[in-house]
This record gives C-alpha cells, structure tokens and sequence, in this order.
C-alpha cells in the first residue's frame, strides 16, 4: 500500500529564513513523487516532482526536493522564504495502478512571518 | 486555454438535495478525476476516467456518480446530499495516464456545505 506522511501540519517561519517541509513515504512500487502548494482559495499548482532522473529536483520559485530512498524521505526546501510563500504545500506519491493514481499527504500549512 | 473549468464555486444544499458538480477542461487530456479535500486529510480521489465513456471508482466513491460522454466534460453527480459530504471538491486532469510522473492540472474547486 501507498502512503504519505507530512510530520508537520504547520510551520512557520520569518521572511528570509529557510523552509523545511518534511515527508516521507511508503510504497510497494518504484514512485513518482510531487509537491503540490495550494494557495487560500485557489487549486493546487505542482511546484516540483520526481522522476528517478535525479534526486534533487528544483522546481519554481526557488524551491528543491530530495529524494532519499534509504530514508524513503522527499523533504522540500528554500533557502529564504518570501512572504508569497504562505501556503497550504502537499506531499504526493504517484503511482500506476491501472491508471495513475495520486496519494496526497495530509498538508503542511506554511505561514511566514514579516 | 482556460485550463481545468469548476462550476459553482459555491453552493450550500439541505440534506438529501441533489445536485450536479461540474468540470471542464479544454487541454484534450484524456484523464480527468474528481477530489475531496476535508481538514487534515489531504485530498482523496472520488471517482476517475481514462477517456470518454469510461470511469471507475477512486478511494471514497461511495454517494457519488460520475459519466464521461464527451472529452471535456466530468460532472460530479450528489443524488441525496448528506452532511458528511461537506467538503471542497476538485476536478483534475491529465494528457494520459500511461506513466506514473504525468502533472495533473487541477481546477479551482467547489466549496461545498450540506446542512
């Protein structure tokens, strides 16, 4: 079975700082993994995923994942946070069972302080 | 493009109303799905196509209908609205779903409350 788990519901940090955005994952199979970001009442546009092309993958707006299978862990970073970070971000696994088939992660709120 | 359509934005109905959710998507992507989102939980598929005249079930189908008679369009069928499908709701899509790493292009969504 496929899962997904974000260890943070919520993290906040100040303008300028890093992110940290933890998730690991379980899966039968050889996944693909994404990171979605939902901003306050918009959908959910990808900002990342991977492939097993490589294991850091950067996606837009400065953000980066790595994927590391010892630790099955898909931790999504920034440097320097902006204030237009502040969002809801998902943690998805994606896998081929008949069609494709996503597993989201709980959610991890991002709120940056000025 | 106007991308992944969701039609109402809102909608507030009593319990066992009916009501139609709808989609649209005029990318031509063969696969088109439907999503709850509730507190907590992330989002979980309801129901899902592969092409026009074929769906299947997702992870919660149960209370919901699906039909897929033309490319662009999936509505989301409530027959007897229940509070537990208090929720918001997201159609997605995709040019195929062949492999695992394809985007799926998600609407805005449908703030759902069932009183």
């Amino acid at each position: 079975a496929q899962s997904v788990t974000q260890l943070d519901s919520h993290v906040s940090v100040s303008e300028g700082t890093p992110v940290l955005l933890r998730c690991n994952y379980s899966s039968s199979y050889s996944p693909s993994l994404f990171w979605y970001v939902q901003h306050p009442n918009k959908g959910l546009q990808l900002l990342l995923k991977y492939t097993s092309a490589a294991t850091l993958v950067k996606g837009i707006n400065g953000f980066e994942a790595e994927f590391k299978k010892s630790e099955t862990s898909f931790h999504l970073t920034k440097p320097s946070a902006h204030m237009s970070d502040a969002a809801e971000y998902f943690c998805v696994v994606s896998i081929i069972q008949g069609a494709q088939k996503l597993v989201f992660g709980q959610g991890t709120r991002l709120t940056i302080n000025p | 493009n106007a991308g992944v359509t969701q039609t109402p934005k809102f909608q507030v109905l009593k319990t066992g109303q009916s009501m139609t959710l709808q989609c649209a998507q005029d990318m031509n992507h063969e696969y088109m799905s439907w999503y709850r989102q509730d507190p907590g939980m992330g989002l979980r598929l309801i129901h899902y196509s592969v092409g026009a005249g074929i769906t299947d079930q997702g992870e919660v189908p149960n209370g919901y209908n699906v039909s897929r008679s033309t490319t662009e369009d999936f509505p989301l069928r409530l027959l007897s609205a229940a509070p537990s499908q208090t929720s918001v709701y997201f159609c997605a899509s995709s040019p195929d779903t062949s492999t695992s790493y394809n985007e799926q292009f998600f609407g805005p969504g449908t703030r759902l409350t069932v009183l």
